[in-house]
């Protein structure tokens, strides 16, 4: 099983500056990983696919790079919405798997 | 739209089981891997099963292997999961994912509580 690894667990940052998250995986997932986004009580929305690519109607401030075991979702100015839980996910090899996720408070 | 539908959650005593459907619409359903993916409360995401459209091939996680299985009706393009031997540590809301490689689609959950 490959273990996704995100750090930190907690991101404390203030309205427009600018996260940075990193996902680790335990071996090489090539660039087979997903960013997803999660609101209380909502399910989580699918954010960048193939370590880099921004799905359907995710604003351009999000972007995604890395590939192998080392990955980064960087939101360049942070708005209120973005105040989130944010989850990184290999699919490479079943079975597929999460990283804990690092949760972007405001600071 | 991609729409999934999720339902068949409740209350469950620890031992009993439970069938949950997605109903998915929007999409040819035979085209795409359907999972189960499911969220203990104040906890991560934890892939559960999949399976396959082309040929019903299957995938599980060690945590449910032996107790669930996950199962499709094209011709009703929806999704099943049937749960026994329900433990307390199977308590989660259950999402129906679409796969495209990452999970491109979401339904909105069904909880799923086993509790005496």
């Amino acid at each position: 099983e490959i273990v996704m690894t995100q750090s930190p667990a907690t991101l404390s940052v203030s309205p427009g500056e600018r996260a940075t998250l990193s996902c680790r995986a335990s071996q090489s997932v090539s660039s087979n990983l997903a960013w997803y986004q999660q609101k209380p009580g909502q399910a989580p929305r699918l954010l960048i696919y193939g370590a880099s690519t921004r799905a359907t109607g995710i604003p351009a401030r999000f972007s995604g790079s890395g590939s192998g075991t080392e990955f980064t979702l960087t939101i360049s100015s942070l708005q209120s919405e973005d105040f989130a839980l944010y989850y990184c996910q290999q699919y490479t090899n079943w079975p597929l798997t999460f990283g804990g996720g690092t949760k972007v408070e405001i600071k | 739209e991609v729409q999934l539908l999720e339902s068949g959650g409740g209350l469950v005593q620890p031992g009993g089981s439970l069938r949950l459907s997605c109903a998915a619409s929007g999409f040819t359903f035979t085209n795409y891997i359907m999972n189960w993916v499911r969220q203990a409360p104040g906890k991560g995401l934890e892939w559960v099963s999949g399976i396959r459209g082309i040929d019903d091939g299957t995938y599980y996680a060690d945590s449910v292997k032996g107790r669930f299985t996950i199962s499709r009706d094209s011709s009703k393009k929806t999704l099943f999961l049937q749960m026994n031997s329900l433990r307390a540590e199977d308590t989660a809301v259950y999402y129906c994912a679409r796969k495209s490689g990452h999970f491109d689609s979401w339904g909105q959950g069904t909880l799923v509580t086993v509790s005496s």
